[in-house]
C-alpha cells in the first residue's frame, strides 16, 4: 500500500511533441505528490508538485493532472525540447514524512 | 544561499571495509534522508534524520546506519562494505520533510 507505481519505464518523443509520464498509487493519506527530474551526475531537483485538492497544475510546459477517485496522477510536458531528457520521478508523502518514490522514467527527447 | 553537501565525491573502498559519508543540508533545514541510487533500481530510501532523531527507516541490514548532529549535518556508516553497495548515495535535505526536498550531488561509492 505504501508503493507508488510509475510508467512508463523509459519513453523516446520528438522534439515537439508531449511527454506523458504516469503515476499510481493505493494509499488514500498520500498528501503531497511531486515529480522530481534529474540529469546524469546530478541529484533530483523538485520540478513541480501538486496537492490533493486541485485536479490540475501547469508551470511552463509542465503540468500535473491528478484524478483523485483514480488514485493517479501524471506530468505531461509540452513542447518536448531536446533538453528535456533526463530521468523523472514521481512521489508521493504521507504524514510520517517519508517520500515514497516511484521507479523513474528515462525520458529521451529525440532532435 | 548554499546547497546540500555532500563530502568526498567519489570513494573507492574495498570489501570488508567501512566507510562514512557526509552531508551538510541547507541552512534551516531540519531534516535529512538519505538515499541509495543503482542503475535501473531507482532511489532506494535508507533512513531520514529529524532534529537529532531517526524518523523513517528503509528496509536495508544493519550494516547501513546514520547519525544527524544538532547542527543538522548528518553522516551515514556502512560497515563491511559489500560489492552490492556500489552504488551513488544521496542526501536529501528539507525543513519539515512533507516539503521540497533538495538533493546534493551524491557520493559516488565503489566497492573492490
Amino acid at each position: 500500500q505504501q508503493q507508488v507505481k510509475q510508467s512508463p519505464q523509459s519513453l523516446i518523443v520528438q522534439k515537439g511533441g508531449i511527454s506523458i509520464i504516469n503515476c499510481a498509487y493505493e494509499n488514500t493519506a498520500f498528501d503531497y505528490f511531486p515529480w522530481y527530474q534529474q540529469f546524469p551526475g546530478k541529484g533530483p531537483a523538485l520540478l513541480i508538485a501538486i496537492r490533493p485538492d486541485v485536479s490540475e497544475k501547469k508551470e511552463g510546459r509542465f503540468t500535473i493532472s491528478f484524478n483523485k477517485s483514480a488514485k493517479q496522477f501524471s506530468l505531461h510536458i509540452m513542447d518536448s525540447q531536446p533538453g528535456d531528457s533526463a530521468t523523472y520521478f514521481c512521489a508521493a508523502t504521507d504524514s510520517n514524512y517519508q517520500l515514497i518514490w516511484g521507479a523513474g522514467t528515462k525520458l529521451i527527447i529525440k532532435p | 544561499k548554499a546547497g546540500v553537501t555532500q563530502t568526498p565525491r567519489y570513494l573507492i573502498k574495498t570489501r570488508g571495509q567501512q566507510v562514512t559519508l557526509s552531508c551538510s543540508p541547507i541552512s534551516g533545514h531540519r531534516s535529512v534522508s538519505w538515499y541509495q541510487q543503482t542503475p535501473g533500481q531507482g532511489l532506494q530510501f535508507l533512513f531520514e534524520y529529524f532534529s537529532e532523531t531517526q524518523r523513517n527507516k528503509g528496509n536495508f541490514p544493519g550494516r547501513f546506519s546514520g547519525r544527524q548532529f544538532s547542527n543538522s549535518r548528518s553522516e551515514m556508516n556502512v560497515s563491511t562494505l559489500e560489492l552490492g553497495d556500489s552504488a551513488l548515495y544521496l542526501c536529501a535535505s528539507s525543513t519539515q520533510g512533507d516539503t521540497e526536498a533538495f538533493f546534493g550531488q551524491g557520493t559516488r561509492l565503489t566497492v573492490v
